[in-house]
């Protein structure tokens, strides 16, 4: 069955490291996208990606960046993580036809200490 | 900056009851809307989604939109304990691109 993965689930770095957050999905989907939530923020869009070597900032992509070098992944990375970027990560994917209908990955929780 | 407001709740009801919950947007050329619902700890779902004016119905669900006065609602008929979630709003941007609300808790009592 297709599906879309993320990993880790659970992440626990410091101040100043690089992290990187994988997402995977075998839907064969052009579309994908990296959110955040937070409490009383709902779901916030870091970056997203409409093809292979597409890339495109969201609401909050201040430092995170992405790269899309194949249709299945499109890895997030923290280039010095804060501790105002300890969040709940999740990674979603659509097709064309119907780009609304996001496909979420399960989450990755990240604490920054 | 294109907004999406939802009454964050918790609304409580009875098992059984109507839940209505209601979001509002601001962007007047928005065209699509969406409903996902998420249970805690886990991943948001694509449970409706409407386009046009007046009210769209599927099974439990009716999705209600009203373009003139900007607001968007969901409403669960015979609610169950088991639609106890976090009901998020979403407005499709003009590059396709989903605008969330930061989701209304329902709690659905036995």
């Amino acid at each position: 069955d297709a599906e879309i993965t993320q990993s880790p689930r659970h992440k626990i770095t410091e101040t100043g490291r690089q992290v990187t957050l994988a997402c995977h999905q075998t839907w064969n989907h052009n579309n994908m996208f990296w959110y955040r939530q937070d409490l009383g923020h709902g779901l916030r869009l870091i970056h997203y990606s409409y093809g292979v070597q597409d890339t495109n900032k969201g609401e909050v992509s201040d430092g995170y960046s992405v790269s899309r070098s194949n249709t299945e992944d499109l890895p997030l990375t923290l280039e010095s993580a804060a501790s105002s970027q300890t969040s709940v990560y999740f990674c979603a994917s659509s097709n064309i036809r119907a780009p609304y209908e996001q496909y979420f990955g399960p989450g990755t929780r990240l604490t920054v200490t | 900056q294109k907004e999406v407001e939802q009454n964050s709740g918790p609304l409580s009801v009875p098992e059984g009851a109507i839940a209505s919950l209601n979001c509002t947007y601001s962007d007047r050329g928005s065209q699509s809307f969406f409903w996902y619902r998420q249970y805690s700890g886990k991943s948001p779902e694509l449970i409706m989604f409407i386009y046009s004016n007046g009210d769209k119905e599927d099974g439990r669900f009716t999705a209600q939109l009203n373009k003139a006065s900007q607001y968007v609602s969901l409403l669960i008929r015979d609610s169950q304990p088991s639609d106890s979630a976090t009901y998020l709003c979403a407005v499709m941007d003009s590059s396709y691109k989903l605008i969330f609300g930061s989701g209304t808790r329902l709690l659905v009592r036995p």
